[in-house]
């Protein structure tokens, strides 16, 4: 079975750094792997989607990377605003339509 | 558009009570999913349907069914609720393989 970890569990850090959020799975047969943003009490936003054959995708401040062979993904956030507050969830899709999910990193931007 | 719409937001059940959880997309996907979202378990499958008359067993499957009413509708059905199933439900839809688009969610208290 996929098992996807994420590393760490809760972030703090001040507006303005830099940061990456770290994915890991077990089985590197995958098809894509996903982020995902998720605010309090509400549903989740896809933010970038990586096929197997990438190895980065990027959109505005976000870049994902993807290394399947070692089983490792990262979310690299730049110049982090107090908007950036929220979890953001790892997704892979190992095969079929299954997504397996970690249980997020929790990323507290202070002013 | 409005994307993935769930209904009802919120619901309380008693044990032993049943219900059914309604999921709409108008983005034309042909996948359709059931997740449900709980405190350190981070999000499972409980049932998808990968096309219009086709559903499938996910992880978590015991204790409901599904029906895919059409290329929109996706329902899902507590014949019985138990505490167990206290959690967050979410719908999503998606090209295939590709991205998925999460809904509101719906919380779901069973006393």
């Amino acid at each position: 079975k996929q098992e996807v970890t994420q590393i760490p569990a809760a972030l703090s850090v001040p507006e303005g750094e830099n940061l990456v959020l770290n994915c890991s799975f077990t089985d590197s047969a995958i098809y894509n792997l996903q982020w995902f943003r998720q605010d309090p009490g509400k549903g989740l936003t896809s933010l970038l989607l990586i096929q197997s054959s990438q190895r980065e995708q990027t959109s505005g401040r976000l870049n994902a990377s993807l290394d399947k062979s070692s089983g490792r993904s990262t979310l690299y956030i730049a110049a982090s605003q107090p908007g950036d507050s929220a979890t953001y969830l790892c997704a892979v899709r190992a095969s079929g339509y299954a997504l397996n999910f970690g249980k997020g990193t929790s990323l507290l931007v202070t002013p | 558009n409005a994307g993935v719409t769930q209904t009802p937001k919120f619901q309380v059940l008693k044990t032993g009570q049943s219900m059914t959880l309604q999921c709409a997309q108008d983005m034309n996907h042909n996948s359709m999913y059931w997740y449900r979202q709980d405190p350190g378990m981070g999000l499972r499958l409980i049932y998808y349907s990968a096309s219009e008359g086709t559903t499938d067993k996910g992880e978590v499957p015991n204790g409901y069914n599904v029906s895919r009413l059409n290329k929109r509708e996706f329902s899902l059905r507590l014949e019985s609720a138990a505490p167990s199933q206290t959690s967050v439900y979410f719908c999503a839809s998606g090209r295939n393989t590709d991205t998925q688009y999460f809904g509101p969610g719906t919380r779901l208290t069973v006393l």
